[in-house]
């Protein structure tokens, strides 16, 4: 079992969908959970993060972790096509130990 | 005004050559990285220096010879260069190797080198 699993997609959307992206992980060790997003040719940007369980919220942008189920979700409201990108959930047990990244998922909205 | 830059962007090559990729961040971090990108999207580190020195080595074939000679550049050197290795190769940097408790320790990635070997 991979240590981050994530459906690659692709995913495709209308304009103003409700996005839901989720990873699960199978090392209960993990305490920060990251999303990072990815346009096509360039690297990876952190959008948010938490630190434990929780939601978080960030304009458009709710990341929620469940640590009992060992599940991160990011949720994207009013997804607009400037979204369109890979967006990869990433994992690490301690600020300075390696960060562990999912696959990704792809997202496409349309117009 | 580029935080962390690489060169060459793109880099074709023949197998069995050898061949480096620079990397150079402005942003004052202590810590850097390299990360390789397969096709599939996989982003896996291989290696981090904090300081000029080596704090993480993947299971990395010892082809690929990380060299800093400064905090702020972190050099990759890869020997006889095989086709597996085609991928894209990101380097990030962050502020630190330690940080507060619930405080991530964002990492700030380069636009990444394009790697194919023929």
């Amino acid at each position: 079992q991979k240590e981050v699993e994530q459906d690659p997609g692709p995913l495709s959307v209308p304009e103003g969908a409700i996005v839901s992206l989720n990873c699960t992980y199978s090392n209960s060790a993990f305490q920060y959970f990251m999303w990072y997003r990815q346009y096509s040719r360039k690297g990876p940007e952190l959008l948010m993060y938490t630190y434990s369980s929780g939601n978080k919220e960030d304009g458009r942008f709710t990341a929620q972790v469940d640590k009992s189920s060992k599940y991160i979700s990011l949720f994207i409201r009013d997804s607009q096509p400037s979204d369109s990108a890979t967006y990869l959930c990433a994992m690490t047990k301690t600020s300075y130990d390696k960060v562990i990244f999912g696959p990704g998922t792809s997202l496409s909205v349309i117009p | 005004d580029t935080a962390v830059s690489q060169t060459p962007k793109y880099l074709v090559t023949q197998m069995g050559n050898d061949k480096s990729i620079k990397c150079e961040q402005n942003l004052g971090h202590d810590t850097m990285y390299w990360y390789k990108q397969d096709s599939k999207k996989f982003l896996k580190i291989m290696f981090s220096y904090n300081n000029k020195e080596l704090i993480i080595n993947e299971t990395v074939p010892n082809r690929f010879s990380p060299k800093s000679p400064d905090k702020a550049h972190l050099n990759l050197h890869i020997n006889s260069l095989e086709l597996g290795d085609s991928a894209v190769y990101f380097c990030a940097s962050s502020p630190s190797s330690a940080g507060l408790a619930g405080a991530y320790n964002e990492q700030f990635f380069g636009p990444g080198t394009r790697l194919t070997v023929l």
